[in-house]
């Protein structure tokens, strides 16, 4: 089955540790996003990658840092400077600017 | 200003009735424009995307653009309670690589 996937579901963070959320697919789309997802708001832009080894950064990227090794993969790793990390994370990927279909999504809490 | 605005609801409406969803925008820059179901817990499903003005119809779903107006609907025909979740609509200006905005969602509840 095509698609995208993210793994964990759910993951639990304890202060001053750094996390990674996975975010793997293989529609074989060049283009990948991280987006934050906070009640009451519109999903914000983290980080995305148009290409193999290269990305940039969305509207808020502080205490967050991404890497893209391979076409299929694209980790976020949540780290300890990121002072209110409690959110729905969601990954998308996209062939056309118009078009991005996103994962099922990681919960990330605070322990 | 947010540049795009949505009601977040919540909308209640019985099964059968036709829903009306609706976005204004700011940034006249804008040309793509997309319709995105989320259900509870889950990612966005993209459900419609247009160019430009017009409609565009796709079973018992049809978007519409007013770019004269910047508004833009997504309208449910003989709603279902299965269409029970949250509508967010996204735009994004059309050449490369350009930032898609997103509208905070509709929470939409269709009683049976």
């Amino acid at each position: 089955d095509g698609g995208i996937t993210q793994s964990p579901k759910y993951l639990f963070r304890k202060e001053g540790q750094n996390v990674t959320l996975s975010c793997e697919q293989n529609l074989n789309h060049d283009a990948m996003y991280w987006y934050r997802q906070d009640p009451g708001q519109g999903l914000r832009l983290i980080y995305y990658s148009q290409i193999v080894n290269d990305f940039q950064k969305g509207d808020i990227a502080e205490g967050y840092s991404v890497s893209r090794e391979k076409k299929e993969s694209f980790p976020l790793t949540v780290t300890s400077a990121q002072k209110n990390p409690t959110a729905f994370y969601l990954c998308a990927s996209g062939d056309t600017q118009e078009t991005q279909y996103f994962g099922p999504g990681t919960r990330l809490l605070v322990l | 200003q947010k540049e795009v605005e949505q009601d977040p609801g919540p909308l209640s409406v019985p099964e059968g009735a036709i829903v009306s969803l609706n976005c204004t925008y700011s940034n006249s820059a804008f040309q793509y424009f997309m319709w995105y179901r989320q259900y509870s817990r889950k990612g966005p499903e993209l459900l419609m995307y247009t160019y430009s003005s017009g409609n565009k119809e796709d079973g018992r779903f049809t978007a519409q653009v007013d770019k004269s107006s910047k508004y833009i609907s997504l309208f449910i025909r003989d709603s279902q309670p299965s269409d029970s979740a949250t509508y967010l609509c996204a735009m994004s200006i059309s050449g490369g690589y350009q930032k898609v905005t997103f509208g905070i969602g509709t929470k939409l509840q269709v009683i049976p």
